[in-house]
């Protein structure tokens, strides 16, 4: 079962390029979630969607974009890297929300030099 | 400003031992998750409790809900090497619909 696919898994950018995450899930799940993860700092949510064409900001949602044309795929976009979106990036799907499980990707491991 | 605070964040015990992690708030959760990462891969859901008060056991290891449903805590009798990692704990406010994570706590057990 792939469950939750994230591409890449590593990268490394200049500042000021811009580049796509890839999230794909075949689980059929309505939400979806990405956050990133910084040493000591725990996951934090960037943007998150309920449904296809419904997207919504998270905490941290400055330098990013989202879209969800499909419930299968929810691309992050991050438009003039800074060094301060280094991070490992992670994708998350769930059924539902409030008690249902959220399935995590592998992550991307991102830096911006 | 850390909604979900955990203690300790580190912590390094040998093989056998006892432990208890905890994960605080000022806020009302409807329900808190506990998650349990390894290096390079997601996080994965151990548990979900829901009730203030509620207790859940999964194998050695006890996750409770405090009363008030502001924290939790997961005690692990005698820890394996192979319960080494972070362990995450998330919460579900009743205002919307966001899970919030904590820091974690990075657990290492030595052989």
């Amino acid at each position: 079962n792939a469950g939750v696919t994230q591409t890449p898994k590593f990268r490394i950018l200049k500042i000021g390029q811009s580049m796509t995450l890839q999230c794909t899930q075949d689980m059929n799940h309505n939400y979806m979630y990405w956050y990133r993860q910084d040493p000591g700092m725990g996951l934090k949510l960037i943007y998150y969607s309920v449904g296809a064409g419904i997207t919504d900001k998270g905490e941290v949602p400055n330098g990013y974009n989202v879209s969800r044309s499909t419930t299968e795929d929810f691309p992050l976009r991050l438009e003039l890297a800074a060094p301060s979106q280094t991070s490992v990036y992670f994708c998350a799907s769930s059924y539902g929300r409030k008690n249902t499980e959220a399935f995590f990707g592998q992550g991307t491991r991102l830096t911006v030099v | 400003t850390q909604l979900l605070e955990q203690s300790p964040q580190f912590l390094s015990i040998q093989e056998g031992e006892n432990l208890t992690v905890y994960c605080n708030s000022s806020s009302v959760f409807s329900s808190l998750q506990w998650y349990r990462q390894e290096p390079g891969e997601g996080p994965v859901l151990l548990v979900t409790v829901v009730t203030g008060g509620e207790v859940k056991k999964l194998k050695r290891l006890t996750f409770q809900f405090g009363d008030a449903r502001k924290d939790s805590s997961l005690h692990i009798t005698a820890a394996q090497p192979g319960d080494t990692g972070l362990y995450l704990c998330a919460g579900v406010k009743t205002s919307y619909d966001k899970v919030i994570f904590g820091p974690g706590t990075s657990l290492s057990v030595i052989p």
